[in-house]
């Protein structure tokens, strides 16, 4: 089954820590991954793309196959980093995608 | 280019009433994709769509829910009979015809109250 598992609904940090979000993927064949973020208010927007290998607002995500996972990284967060954050896969060659639950990020002053 | 339009923002609805949520793709993207987000869950798909088509309903309920995409005009979801369990916020998303690395782009969503 294809399945996209985000185990933490919240993670709580202060300001300058380093920061990592995890998503495990359960798909066969060749998987394209996605970070979306969600700031407060705004609609959902793409952060990331595993095919692209870019940093994004000092973000990373490195596809690990062997561990089916896509956890999203940042050496030191910021306030403004605060969102719900979701890791997402392409499901067949429809481009509709399998979301997980997201992950709420706090950054503390 | 407004990006992606959803409307209304919030609907709300009685019990057994038609709720229907608009979708204005950007403009040149000729797929839409809706998504549900149900209280303390992900999004999950419900519905793909070209001009005209349904390409991929396998996350649509069997009843009482419906999609099109029009030659002209907005996408609509359409649920007849509200019951309190189609409480949650619907997103829509456009795209342009598939391609590698294509992005989807999401509208703000309605949140739809059954009362």
């Amino acid at each position: 089954a294809q399945r996209v598992t985000q185990p933490e609904k919240l993670l709580s940090v202060f300001k300058g820590a380093p920061v990592e979000l995890k998503c495990n993927y359960s798909y066969s064949g060749s998987p394209e991954l996605f970070w979306y973020v969600q700031y407060s208010r705004q609609r959902l927007q793409l952060l990331l793309r595993h095919i692209s290998r870019e940093s994004i607002k000092g973000f990373t995500a490195d596809l690990n196959k062997g561990e089916t996972s896509f956890h999203l990284k940042k050496p030191f967060a910021q306030e403004e980093d605060s969102a719900m954050y979701y890791c997402a896969l392409v499901s067949g060659n429809t481009g509709k995608l399998i979301f997980g639950q997201g992950t709420t990020l706090q950054v503390k002053p | 280019n407004a990006g992606v339009m959803q409307n209304p923002r919030h609907l709300v609805r009685r019990r057994g009433q038609e709720a229907r949520l608009r979708c204005s793709p950007m403009k040149g993207h000729s797929h839409v994709y809706w998504y549900r987000q149900l209280p303390e869950e992900g999004l999950k798909f419900m519905v793909y769509l070209q001009k005209e088509n349904i390409i991929d309903e396998s996350g649509m309920p069997k009843e009482r829910f419906s999609a099109e995409f029009p030659k002209e005009g907005p996408s609509i979801l359409r649920i007849q009979q509200v019951v309190r369990g189609d409480s949650a916020a619907y997103f829509c998303a456009s795209s342009p015809p598939r391609a590698a690395n294509t992005e989807a782009f999401f509208g703000q969503g309605t949140r739809l109250t059954v009362v």
